[in-house]
């Protein structure tokens, strides 16, 4: 299985910081990664998509950069709704795996 | 609008069997691959399998090829998840979720199915 490896853990941040979260993928996996976006006791939710684009409706302080094995994932101005856990999920090889998590607090 | 609702959560005993539901509604199912996630307390999500809804047909992660079982009613849009052979280690929460269709990622999500196995 391919492991996707998310750093950091946990982040603290300010309203209006810029947060970075890096996905290191085992292998390369192309440009096949989305990102979530899950807030406690709720779904994840979609924000990106093949690596860089962003899904309809999801404001644009968020972005995602990356391809092969190295991956980023940025809000650009931290937002107070923006407290939750961000996931990152390759879909290049079964079974589709996840990170484990990175927990963005303010 | 899309709605993905799944049944009340359960408790089983190690052992046993359990079937979880998922009925749709809001969008046309055969159009689109629903998905099985699960996601223990603290862990990321983890992909199960899924199902096509046009024709039954299935895929599931190695790790539950032998326990989970994945199914369609098409008289009233819903989908099931058997997982057989319980240990502690299935308690989690599991999720149907739907395929987003231009890659595979998932756009819209259940509220979730809690099982316990104690």
């Amino acid at each position: 299985d391919i492991q996707m490896t998310q750093s950091p853990s946990s982040l603290s941040a300010s309203v209006g910081d810029r947060v970075t979260i890096s996905c290191q993928a085992s292998q390369d996996i192309r440009k096949c990664l989305n990102w979530y976006q899950q807030r406690p006791g709720k779904a994840p939710k979609l924000l990106i998509f093949e690596a860089s684009s962003l899904e309809t409706g999801v404001p644009s302080r968020f972005s995602g950069t990356g391809s092969a094995t190295d991956f980023t994932f940025t809000i650009s101005s931290l937002q107070p709704e923006d407290i939750a856990t961000y996931y990152c999920q390759q879909y290049d090889y079964l079974p589709y795996t996840f990170g484990q998590g990175t927990k963005v607090e303010i | 609008q899309v709605q993905l609702v799944q049944s009340g959560a359960e408790v089983k005993k190690p052992g046993a069997s359990v079937r979880i539901a998922c009925k749709a509604s809001g969008f046309t199912l055969t159009s689109y691959y629903i998905h099985w996630l699960r996601q223990a307390p603290g862990q990321g999500p983890e992909w199960m399998g899924r199902i096509d809804p046009s024709d039954g047909g299935t895929i599931r992660a190695q790790k539950f090829l032998d326990r989970v079982f994945m199914t369609i009613d098409t008289s009233t849009d819903t989908l099931y998840m058997e997982l057989r052979s319980l240990t502690v280690d299935d308690t989690a929460v599991y999720s149907c979720a739907r395929e987003f269709g231009i890659v595979v990622g998932f756009d819209y999500w259940g509220q979730g199915t809690l099982l316990t196995v104690s």
